[in-house]
């Protein structure tokens, strides 16, 4: 089951951050947050993950709140290509299966 | 070079047909895992797959079974194929056991008529 809350979709302009909220209220001491997106007719991709720290990478930076409650994903120059499913996910690692749950998604849109 | 490859692409068969979908991974990975996106696009895991340990999502049907011939393959057996199967598969791989990075294929579109 889902163990977090997206909004389902959202616009961005081209250049513009992406800033994609998710909420994982329940989130446990050993969970950490992941971000996945999905072109559409393609594959998963990994973006970023992070436990409490907030995290930057080549793809995105992640920011996590001090009580872990939510994070953000910031695409800091949104292109068109990074229109997407984006999917927020908490799991714990170094355990075994079922634990990589994709739910809804926000759907962001960049816009020329 | 294609790190998750699947074949193939597109399958469209008869109600129950038997059919297999192959993955291959080029990334020296040990873990390695079939997951099912519906209609709904809700991405669900089926399988995953780790030196020779399986691990089953208990709501996949007995007739998927996946086969491991080596470590950097994994395929898809489906028996007697119903039309609630018609979804897109992918398969993935990851270094070890719950490693943070899955690395997807490009994903087996599936036509059950």
């Amino acid at each position: 089951d889902a163990k977090t809350t997206q909004p389902t979709s959202m616009d961005c302009a081209e250049g513009r951050a992406a800033n994609l909220p998710c909420n994982h209220s329940t989130i446990s001491g050993n969970e950490y947050v992941y971000w996945y997106r999905q072109i559409h007719s393609q594959g998963p991709q990994y973006i970023i993950h992070g436990l409490k720290n907030n995290e930057t990478n080549e793809m995105a930076s992640l920011i996590i709140t001090e009580d872990r409650k939510s994070s953000t994903l910031i695409l800091p120059h949104a292109t068109l290509r990074d229109t997407a499913v984006y999917y927020c996910i908490v799991r714990v690692p170094e355990t075994g299966a079922n634990n990589l749950f994709f739910g809804t998604g926000t759907r962001l849109t960049v816009i020329p | 070079d294609t790190a998750v490859s699947q074949t193939p692409k597109y399958l469209v068969t008869q109600m129950g047909n038997d059919k297999s979908i192959k993955c291959e991974q080029n990334l020296g990975h040990d873990t390695m895992y079939w997951y099912k996106q519906d209609s709904k696009k809700f991405l669900k895991i089926m399988f995953s797959y780790n030196n020779k340990e399986l691990i089953i999502n208990e709501t996949v049907p007995n007739r998927f079974s996946p086969k491991s011939p080596d470590k950097a393959h994994l395929n898809l057996h489906i028996n007697s194929l119903e039309l609630g199967d018609s979804a897109v598969y992918f398969c993935a791989s990851s270094q070890g056991w719950g490693v943070e990075t899955q690395y997807f294929g490009p994903g087996t579109r599936l036509l059950v008529l």
